[in-house]
This record gives structure tokens, C-alpha cells and sequence, in this order.
């Protein structure tokens, strides 16, 4: 079975210019997470969507930052302008979220980004 | 709000030994779900095992078992007959049946030959 597929991954871009980083999750998972890890901030949960819909998103940095999930099949993060700070890798992952039980979260190979 | 808390940055193990990886947690949910991620230097995060909060006995995968303490909010990960590919960073995280996910700051681990 294909995991969750990202791309690019790797990114580099200079400072102000829009990024676009995509997501597949795995066939049939409900469930998809944006991470960011860097050294000083470690490994942070930036949104997250439940059947498409996004249901937390207090991890989102700012106002920069967007994401969304126009299907069951891809999910895009979005940050414009984007920024210096804004360089890490960014993980996409899956999981089939049921009520009453809890599945492991499948990650994708993530995205290096590089703003200079 | 939720926490973890992995209070060992490094460990050291030699190879063929034991070794348990600490794990705290916090959350005012009833229902949550315990997982353990490896993540070699090649950056791929790695589901290992999971526990669930209402799970009995302690979870086990090949090597790898959770030492699970409820009452003290502890997710210990136990790796027996550590290998020399063990050598990564380890992360606890703890899910909510809502989907919040928190991971905690993990711990990297080398394995000596």
C-alpha cells in the first residue's frame, strides 16, 4: 500500500514568495495532520482535519499560514509570504481517527524548506 | 490542554542491552492513546507501539514494549537487545479520541557497539 506522499521534498525559495507544500494521505484514513520540527521548537501540530473538515488549528503560527482540504485525497499548506523563520520540515500524516479507538499516525518523508 | 514530558535528551546503550526510553504524560481526557515514533538521522518518523488508555496489559511489538503506569501518567518505551540501527530520536505522543495529537521533545538514543 502507497503511505502518505508529499512533495515537494525540498523546497528552497526566497523570503516573500508563496509556498505551496501537498499532501496524499493513505486511502481511506479520515484523519490528516500538518507538522512543522525544527531544533528549537521540536516537532509542532499545526492543524488538523477530521473528514476534511478542519477541527484545530491553534497550532497554525499566523496568519501566513494556510491549509486545506478540498477531498479525502489531498491537502495542501499554504504560506504566504513566507518568511526566513518559516524554514523546517514540514511532515503531512494520516491516521483512520474512529470514535472510541485511537490509530497511529502514518507520516509522510516530509518537506525540507529553505527560505532565504 | 495536554502534555508530554521526555526528560532524557540522550541516552547511551550498549549493544544487546536493555533500555527504557521515560515518558510522562498529562491530559484531562479520559480516552487517549499512547503511541511511540522512532525517527532515524534519515528524518522518517516510524510508528513503533501504542497503548490504549483503557488497555489492561502493557502493549508489546517484537522488541519494543510499553511500560504502561496509568496512575502515574507514565508511557515508559522498553527496547530489549538494542541493535546498532536503534540508534535514533524517540518521540512519545499521547492522541485524544478528538484527534489532538501532542508529541513530546524525544530523546535520541545511541547504541554502542
Amino acid at each position: 500500500d502507497a503511505g502518505v506522499i508529499q512533495s515537494p521534498r525540498h523546497e528552497v525559495t526566497e523570503m516573500g514568495q508563496e509556498v505551496t507544500l501537498r499532501c496524499k494521505p493513505i486511502s481511506g484514513h479520515n484523519s490528516l495532520f500538518w507538522y512543522r520540527q525544527t531544533m528549537m521548537r521540536g516537532l509542532e501540530l499545526l492543524i488538523y482535519f477530521n473528514n476534511n473538515v478542519p477541527i484545530d488549528d491553534s497550532g497554525m503560527p499566523e496568519d501566513r499560514f494556510s491549509a486545506k482540504m478540498p477531498n479525502a485525497s489531498f491537502s495542501t499548506l499554504k504560506i504566504q509570504p513566507s518568511e526566513p523563520r518559516d524554514s523546517a520540515v514540514y511532515f503531512c500524516a494520516s491516521s483512520s481517527l474512529t470514535a472510541g479507538s485511537n490509530q497511529p499516525q502514518h507520516f509522510g518523508d516530509g518537506t525540507r524548506l529553505s527560505i532565504l | 490542554a495536554q502534555k508530554i514530558t521526555q526528560t532524557q535528551p540522550g541516552m547511551f546503550v550498549q549493544e544487546k542491552e536493555a533500555v527504557t526510553l521515560d515518558c510522562t504524560y498529562d491530559t484531562s481526557d479520559p480516552s487517549y492513546g499512547l503511541f511511540w515514533y522512532k525517527q532515524p538521522s534519515s528524518g522518517e518518523m516510524i510508528f513503533l507501539i501504542y497503548q490504549g488508555s483503557y488497555d489492561q496489559q502493557n502493549a508489546t511489538e517484537g522488541r519494543y514494549s510499553l511500560n504502561f503506569q496509568k496512575a502515574r501518567k507514565s508511557a515508559n518505551l522498553v527496547i530489549s537487545a538494542s541493535q546498532l540501527g536503534d540508534s535514533a530520536m524517540y518521540f512519545c505522543a499521547i492522541t485524544t479520541n478528538a484527534g489532538k495529537s501532542t508529541f513530546g521533545d524525544g530523546t535520541t538514543l545511541t547504541v554502542k557497539p
